[in-house]
């Protein structure tokens, strides 16, 4: 069993619809951090969330720390095609150093 | 800034072979880690660097996978001998404190 259960594992939209993608832990993170990947690249952070609560806004995506800091959600408004690839978040355990991933969203935002 | 760079973009060897990838990780960043990424799975951390030790090497299966970080600056991955099930994406990453991972865009390799 992964540390990080994200959800949907997989998720086709039409261009213009929104979209939720869900992380979550019975474990307490320090932090999470959401990262995009494309294919044949690395990971690209988009977004560290530190403070229980914190929602955090860049441009159409919206990142949300639980209160508990056990969970974490990517909400993303009027998707584009260009917002096709795989959302990968991660964190940082409260008892632990180690960067830890969940098994990832692929997202699909058809024209 | 120069990203982190990576090398080879793709391996194919049969199982039993050997391989090496390279890395070399952004100036200044102290922290260098190597990441396996099986196919529809996330992440999973192998071996993290600070400068030239080890700091976390828990998940490497080390009867068969070496790294190595001499001079504290680039790094190398060794399988040795390759499985079929070592077929993945092998991600260097560095960082210059613990926030802000730059990942490399990796090597695919494929074991067949």
């Amino acid at each position: 069993t992964q540390l990080l259960e994200q959800s949907p594992q997989f998720l086709s939209i039409q261009e213009g619809e929104n979209l939720t993608v869900y992380c979550n832990s019975s474990s307490v993170f320090s932090s999470l951090q959401w990262y995009r990947q494309e294919p044949g690249e690395g990971p690209v952070l988009l977004v560290t969330v530190v403070t229980g609560g914190e929602v955090k806004k860049l441009k159409r995506l919206t990142f949300q720390f639980g209160d508990a800091r056990k969970d974490s959600s990517l909400h993303i408004t009027a998707a584009q095609p260009g917002d096709t690839g795989l959302y990968l978040c991660a964190g940082f355990p409260a008892a632990g150093n180690k960067l830890t991933f969940g098994g990832g969203t692929r997202v699909l935002v058809k024209p | 800034e120069a990203g982190v760079a990576q090398s080879p973009r793709y391996k194919i060897i049969e199982k039993r072979q050997s391989v090496a990838f390279w890395c070399n990780p952004i100036s200044g960043h102290a922290t260098l880690y190597w990441y396996q990424q099986i196919l529809g799975q996330g992440p999973k951390l192998l071996i993290q660097f600070q400068n030239n030790g080890v700091v976390d090497d828990s998940q490497l299966p080390k009867d068969r996978f070496s790294a190595e970080r001499l001079k504290g600056v680039d790094s190398t991955l060794k399988i040795q001998p390759a499985k079929l099930e070592d077929s993945a994406v092998y991600l260097c990453a560095s960082s210059f404190r613990s926030y802000g991972y730059t990942f490399g865009s990796g090597t695919r390799l494929t074991v067949v």
